[in-house]
């Protein structure tokens, strides 16, 4: 079964620090992993994925995460610290034996990600 | 512009009422979904659809019904609300096809969310 964790429910950082949102995932297969962002009264918005290649993942506002398969990992990173990241992180996981079923998109719980001046 | 619209933004009701929460997406995308998001709970799937008259549970449908007679449109229907529906919801809507093939990698678009209280 697909699982995917996000370990932490808050993340405190202060502003200009490197930062970094956990995820770990259990998979049958090889993942497709994702990250999106909520930001307060909005709807979740795609900031990065990994599928295949490259282990390190370029995306949105400067973020960027690592694919890690010996740790089963997708941390989330981004090497400075803006007030304006201040919102709700959640990781997704698909295993690519369900590519042709979108139905097996599994979000984890979410980490809030506060910045502080 | 491309998005996902969904009404209401913002609805109260009482128990038994029956309430329908539209959702339409203008990028003639075949996978359309819907979540609610719950504190603690994360994002949980009730139903999605892979394309016109397909439909299939999620991993929360009970309580609820779905619709899809159009591409664009996938309204989610509460028959006889009760107060544990009250929450967020969320439309979302990707590509099946991949233009790389690798169906599952595409990316959902998200509607704002709907929030519903049931008194």
């Amino acid at each position: 079964a697909q699982s995917v964790a996000q370990p932490e429910d808050q993340v405190n950082v202060a502003e200009g620090n490197p930062l970094t949102v956990k995820c770990t995932y259990s998979v049958s297969g090889n993942p497709y992993l994702f990250w999106y962002v909520q930001y307060p009264n909005r709807g979740l918005q795609f900031l990065l994925k990994y599928i295949t290649g490259d282990n390190l993942v370029k995306g949105s506002y400067g973020f960027e995460a690592e694919f890690n398969k010996s740790q089963t990992s997708f941390h989330l990173k981004k090497p400075s610290a803006l007030v304006s990241d201040s919102a709700l992180y959640f990781c997704a996981v698909r295993d690519e034996n369900y590519g042709g079923s979108q139905g097996n998109l599994i979000f984890g719980k979410g980490t809030k990600l506060s910045v502080k001046p | 512009e491309a998005q996902v619209t969904q009404n209401p933004r913002y609805l109260i009701t009482v128990t038994g009422k029956k309430l329908t929460v539209t959702c339409s997406q203008n990028m003639n995308h075949e996978y359309m979904s819907w979540y609610r998001q719950d504190p603690g709970l994360g994002l949980r799937q009730i139903y999605y659809s892979m394309n016109v008259e397909v439909t299939d549970k999620g991993d929360v449908p009970e309580g609820y019904k779905v619709s899809r007679k159009e591409k664009r449109n996938f309204p989610l229907i509460l028959e006889s609300p009760s107060p544990n529906q009250t929450s967020l919801y969320f439309c979302a809507s990707s590509l099946v096809s991949g233009r790389d093939g690798l169906s599952g990698a595409n990316v959902l678009t998200f509607g704002a969310g709907s929030r519903l209280t049931v008194l």
